[in-house]
């Protein structure tokens, strides 16, 4: 399965700053999720990211809160932006392997707003 | 909208002894799919189920998906601290490559 890291790994922010969050995979791939988990909640998921096209997001998310980048195959960002403590969360970044094939996940990045 | 939902929400056990966690799905699974994630971490995968009846196993992990293909089951057998953290059950959303994952459930096994 392909190698994902996310950087940076955890982060502690001021109130009304941004931050981005980098995914790299070793490998190509055509499909990349960005997810957020709340303190004490599961994943919800942000909006895909599919090289070659807008983002797309889920309802609840909008992408001038979250701007997302995938400028090649194996590379995506996400921004926070104008950040407030209800940002606080664990981000993490998947990649889609296709029809029955699982989704792999990077490490996360523990996100926390002062 | 889609639903997944586990129980139990958290569980202590001591070391050896088995244990299952469930997952219910308010509508007809097209690929379920368990991850365990340690603490504040990454998710790993752990099993892909797709066919009702389907059952696999790693290791002392057993997954079990029911015929109707609404439940999947996890049993893990002579439990190990090694097995601590959160389990998580996730769903592709009508075979859409997106998934929605369960609430969760919260394993520790005491030493």
């Amino acid at each position: 399965s392909a190698v994902i890291s996310q950087k940076p790994s955890r982060d502690i922010c001021q109130r009304g700053t941004s931050l981005t969050i980098q995914c790299q995979v070793d490998s190509q791939v055509t499909m990349m999720f960005w997810y957020r988990q709340q303190p004490g909640q599961s994943l919800t998921l942000i909006a895909t990211a599919n090289q070659g096209s807008e983002a797309t997001y889920e309802s609840g998310f909008v992408i001038d809160k979250f701007p997302i980048s995938r400028p090649n195959l194996t590379f995506s960002t996400l921004t926070v932006s104008n950040m407030s403590p209800e940002d606080s969360s664990i981000y993490l970044c998947s990649v889609g392997a296709g029809e029955d094939q699982p989704q792999h996940f990077g490490d996360g990045t523990r996100l926390s707003i002062l | 909208s889609q639903e997944l939902e586990q129980s139990p929400q958290s569980l202590i056990v001591q070391e050896g002894k088995n244990l299952t966690i469930n997952c219910t799905s308010s509508k007809t699974l097209y690929g379920l799919y368990w991850y365990k994630q340690k603490y504040g971490e990454g998710l790993i995968f752990l099993m892909m189920l797709q066919k009702g009846g389907e059952e696999k196993s790693h290791e002392k992990i057993t997954a079990k998906l029911d015929e109707k293909k609404q439940q999947s089951s996890l049993h893990i057998t002579a439990s190990q601290p090694s097995h601590a953290g959160i389990y998580l059950c996730g769903a592709d959303k009508g075979g859409t490559y997106k998934y929605i994952f369960g609430t969760g459930t919260r394993l520790k096994v005491l030493a």
